[in-house]
């Protein structure tokens, strides 16, 4: 069945620190990838998403391409701040799965002033 | 525009005791989907609900119900609590397209003592 796969964390960086969270995964067909994000004590957001092969999402200075040949869609962010210290989670749809979410672990990211 | 509400945000049940959870999607969005996380953990998808029906039903004991009325609005209930039911209800909504993303509420905090 499909699967998302990230890097385990917890992730600790530096305020201004370059940013990378990787996420493969595996699946059926022309699934859409999203990468959401938790605040602590907070629901989740929708942080960015990609439709199709080449696309990039982008918000907030974050940004994540979907590469159909590497089967991957890796978080990537220039220069994190104290405020990006969240636990992000990657995550796919696929029309022929009932619609579900299929999720990450999770990664949590901690960044130190 | 408002977002995805749940209520109530926080909940405390004794172990036995049945409850109903209440989420109401986003202007014009006709699908609603039930995830619960536990604390240091992914999403686990319960239900999706669209146009009134059940579309998707996750890994859940038959105690776990839901229901979808004629504005969207949704409620999920759960019987014969246990402690291990102690986590966090989120709802999401979407337009329904194939791939469209998910839009989650705040979540509802559920203690089961």
């Amino acid at each position: 069945g499909d699967s998302v796969t990230q890097m385990e964390g917890p992730v600790t960086l530096s305020e201004e620190a370059f940013l990378t969270i990787n996420c493969t995964y595996t699946a059926t067909g022309y699934p859409s990838l999203f990468w959401y994000v938790q605040y602590p004590g907070e629901g989740l957001q929708l942080l960015l998403k990609a439709t199709k092969a080449d696309d990039k999402g982008s918000n907030k200075g974050f940004e994540a391409t979907y590469r159909k040949e590497t089967t991957s869609f890796h978080l990537e962010k220039g220069s994190v701040q104290v405020s990006d210290s969240a636990v992000y989670f990657c995550a796919l749809i696929n029309a022929g799965n009932n619609r579900k979410l299929i999720w990450g672990l999770g990664t949590s990211l901690a960044v130190n002033p | 525009d408002a977002g995805v509400t749940q209520s109530p945000t926080h909940l405390i049940k004794t172990r036995g005791q049945h409850v109903t959870l209440r989420c109401s999607p986003i202007s014009g969005h006709k699908s609603v989907s039930w995830y619960q996380q536990v604390l240091g953990q992914g999403p686990q998808f319960i239900f999706q609900y669209y146009e009134k029906e059940e579309r998707g039903r996750g890994n859940f004991p038959d105690r776990f119900s839901a229901r979808q009325f004629p504005n969207y609005s949704s409620e999920l209930n759960v019987n014969a609590l246990l402690l291990g039911d102690s986590a966090l209800y989120l709802c999401a909504s979407s337009i329904g397209q194939a791939n469209s993303p998910l839009h989650f509420g705040n979540g509802t905090r559920l203690t089961v003592t």
